[in-house]
């Protein structure tokens, strides 16, 4: 069956400290992947995405990996602030689809 | 800035209730998708539309129906409300489904409606 997996364990870390977040994906050949953010009570909003071709992305803080080989994609947030406490979601789109499969999300706390 | 606004914040119904749902988007996006949100199950899509008076069934689409008379609003009407219905519902819009790996199948996300039925 097709599944994306986030680790729905809330990650907790110390401010300053590198986050890294995890989505496996099984049987689906993703055309790219996103990451996502989510406020409580709030809509996701759009951080990253990353094309099927690309090992790396970076923006300011934050770089996301992707390895077809693996089924994976990592999410890293370095220097880690309070503020960037929150959910985050990964969504693929499968090669060929018109819909976009979200994961579940993980919680991310960051201690000052 | 891309807006997508829902009409309520929250809000609360009892069961056999008709239920509706509003949407609206300022980005003039071609495509347009409700979504309902659940505790460990991540978003799951309920209906989507990729143009006027165009829908398409997502993956639970049972109980609820869609209407979109215009390009920038879209309507979740839920028939007769159950208490599984109990949930936060997402609006999102993005530019179209325009080929592998564009940046505008990035989707904007509305605040979300928490609705609870009674």
């Amino acid at each position: 069956s097709q599944k994306i997996e986030q680790n729905s364990e809330a990650l907790n870390i110390q401010e300053g400290k590198t986050a890294t977040l995890t989505c496996n994906y099984t049987n689906y050949s993703p055309a790219y992947l996103q990451w996502y953010r989510q406020d409580p009570g709030r809509g996701p909003v759009f951080l990253l995405l990353i094309r099927e071709n690309e090992k790396e992305k970076r923006k300011e803080r934050l770089k996301v990996t992707f390895d077809t080989t693996l089924k994976q994609s990592l999410f890293h947030i370095t220097a880690s602030q309070p503020a960037d406490s929150a959910t985050y979601l990964c969504a693929l789109r499968n090669t060929g689809g018109f819909k976009t499969i979200f994961g579940a999300g993980t919680r991310l706390f960051v201690k000052a | 800035d891309v807006k997508v606004t829902q009409s309520s914040r929250y809000l609360v119904k009892r069961t056999g209730e008709k239920v509706f749902l509003e949407c609206v988007q300022d980005m003039d996006h071609e495509n347009m998708f409700w979504y309902r949100q659940d505790p460990g199950l991540g978003l799951r899509l309920i209906y989507f539309s990729y143009d006027v008076k165009m829908k398409e069934k997502g993956d639970i689409p049972e109980g609820y129906s869609v209407s979109r008379e215009k390009k920038e609003r879209f309507s979740l009407i839920l028939e007769s409300a159950s208490t599984n219905q109990t949930s936060m519902y997402l609006c999102a819009s993005s530019l179209s489904f325009s080929g592998l790996g564009r940046q505008k199948d990035t989707q904007y996300f509305g605040p979300g409606t928490r609705l609870t039925v009674l």
